[in-house]
C-alpha cells in the first residue's frame, strides 16, 4: 500500500526553465509535508516543508504548493540551476507520530 | 556541527551471516530513526526511538531485524541470518522534536550487500 506516490521517475529540465515536480497521498490523516533532495552517496537533506493548514510555502527559488482536496502537492523550483539535479523525495506525516512515510522518488536532471 | 554519521559506509556479507550497523546522531537530537531505501525504491521506515520511550517498531520487516538506542545516543541495527533481499542502503536520521518542526536530518547511509 503506497501512500506516497511519485509518479514520474525522472524529468529533465532545461537550465533556466521551471520545474516542477509532483506527489500525490492517500491517507488523509498526513497533515505536514516535506521535501527531500538526496545527491549519490549522500543522505537526503531536508528542502521545504509545507503544513497542511496551509496551501503554498516560499523559500527562495522553491515553493511547495498543497492541494488537500486533492491529494496532490508539488515542488516548484524556478529557475532551475546544473546544481538541482538529484533525487526529490517528498514525505508526509502525521503530527505527533513523527515517522513520515516517503515516496518513491524522482530524478531531475537540469541540461544546461 | 556535527551532523549524522554511520559506520561502515558500505558492508558486503555472505548469505545466513549478522551484521551491525551504526548510527551517531546530532548531538542533542532525542529522536532516531531507521530507515532502508532499496534498489529503485523510497525510502522505507523501520523503526523510531524518542528519549526513554519504548521504540516504534512498525516498520521492522521480520524478526531478524533488531535495533537498540544506548544513552540516548549512539545507535545499532542488528540484523541476523542475513538474506539477499536485505540488500539496501540503510539510513539513519536524527531529529528534535519541537512543536511545528518535523525536519529529520539524515546520515550518509550504510550499503550493505548481502552475496
Amino acid at each position: 500500500d503506497q501512500q506516497v506516490k511519485q509518479n514520474s521517475p525522472s524529468l529533465s529540465v532545461q537550465e533556466g526553465r521551471i520545474s516542477i515536480l509532483n506527489c500525490d497521498y492517500t491517507n488523509s490523516m498526513f497533515d505536514y509535508f516535506l521535501w527531500y533532495k538526496k545527491y549519490p552517496a549522500e543522505g537526503p537533506t531536508f528542502l521545504i516543508s509545507i503544513s497542511s493548514i496551509k496551501d503554498k510555502n516560499e523559500d527562495g527559488r522553491f515553493t511547495v504548493f498543497l492541494n488537500k482536496s486533492a491529494k496532490h502537492l508539488s515542488l516548484h523550483i524556478v529557475p532551475s540551476q546544473p546544481g538541482d539535479s538529484a533525487v526529490y523525495f517528498c514525505a508526509a506525516g502525521i503530527q505527533g507520530a513523527q515517522k513520515l512515510v516517503f515516496g518513491q522518488g524522482t530524478r531531475l536532471t537540469i541540461n544546461p | 556541527g556535527a551532523g549524522v554519521s554511520q559506520s561502515p559506509s558500505n558492508k558486503v556479507t555472505e548469505k545466513g551471516k549478522d551484521v551491525e550497523l551504526r548510527c551517531d546522531p546530532i548531538s542533542g537530537h532525542t529522536a532516531l530513526y531507521w530507515y532502508r531505501q532499496s534498489l529503485g525504491q523510497g525510502l522505507e521506515f523501520l523503526i523510531y526511538f524518542q528519549g526513554n520511550s519504548a521504540p516504534d517498531k512498525s516498520g521492522l520487516p521480520s524478526d531478524r531485524f533488531s535495533a537498540e538506542r544506548t544513552g540516548g545516543s549512539v545507535s545499532t541495527l542488528t540484523i541476523q541470518r542475513t538474506q539477499q533481499e536485505d540488500s539496501a542502503v540503510y539510513l539513519c536520521a536524527s531529529s528534535l522534536i519541537v512543536r511545528q518542526t518535523y525536519e529529520q536530518y539524515f546520515g550518509p547511509g550504510t550499503r550493505l550487500t548481502v552475496t
